[in-house]
């Protein structure tokens, strides 16, 4: 089955540089992708989905990589602030299955 | 409404004793999941609801049961809670199975 890798399990930056957290899949069928932002006490919350046919998603704040051939997706926050600290997950779903997260990245964005 | 509620929030069990956590949508959503969820690791599907259809992980599926008596609920069933049960149990829904899935705030299951 599909298994997700996400690097790095911890990040910390400083208040106007660039995070980059990065998931790695291993189902090659892989169409849906996501990206969950999970705030202290809170629920996730969906962040960004990307699906297979595109390459480059921007959203406010943070652009989002999908390479099919390495099967990698990353999520670029370029600016970050300290409201971006949170946890973040991944999530990689074929068609029909149930998404499959990987485990996390806690960013903490110092002022 | 988008909201999805679990309940209990929190919950304590003795080693031996059943479990049952519940979850709601009300957004009329054709699937819904649970997910275990332990410190510094990935939330583990356990197994997902598509309809009255349930899908149960194959290295999961002795260790628990669901039941979704209708489209907006959905229960998942320890039947006998061992330590390693302790961990945050998150429900979620999605409309279809690929798409973006709406969270609860998950349960905390404490297992002595």
């Amino acid at each position: 089955g599909e298994q997700v890798e996400q690097r790095p399990p911890h990040l910390s930056v400083r208040e106007g540089d660039s995070a980059v957290i990065t998931c790695t899949y291993t189902d090659p069928n892989s169409y849906y992708f996501f990206w969950y932002k999970q705030e202290p006490g809170a629920s996730l919350q969906l962040l960004m989905k990307v699906f297979s046919s595109t390459e480059i998603n921007e959203g406010q704040g943070f652009t989002v990589l999908l390479n099919k051939k390495d099967k990698r997706l990353s999520l670029n926050l370029t600016a970050a602030h300290p409201g971006d600290s949170a946890a973040y997950f991944c999530a990689v779903s074929a068609s029909n299955n149930a998404p499959r997260f990987g485990a996390g990245t806690k960013l903490s964005v110092k002022p | 409404d988008t909201t999805v509620k679990q309940n209990p929030r929190y919950k304590l069990a003795r080693v031996g004793k059943p479990v049952n956590l519940i979850c709601s949508q009300t957004m009329n959503h054709d699937t819904m999941y649970w997910y275990q969820k332990k410190p510094n690791q990935a939330p583990k599907l356990l197994l997902f609801y598509y309809d009255k259809i349930l899908n149960r992980e194959a290295d999961t599926f002795e260790k628990f049961q669901s039941s979704r008596p209708n489209n907006s609920f959905c229960s998942l069933y320890i039947g006998s809670a061992g330590l390693e049960y302790s961990a945050m149990y998150l429900c979620a829904s999605s409309m279809p199975i690929y798409a973006e899935q709406f969270f609860g705030p998950g349960t905390r299951l404490t297992v002595l």
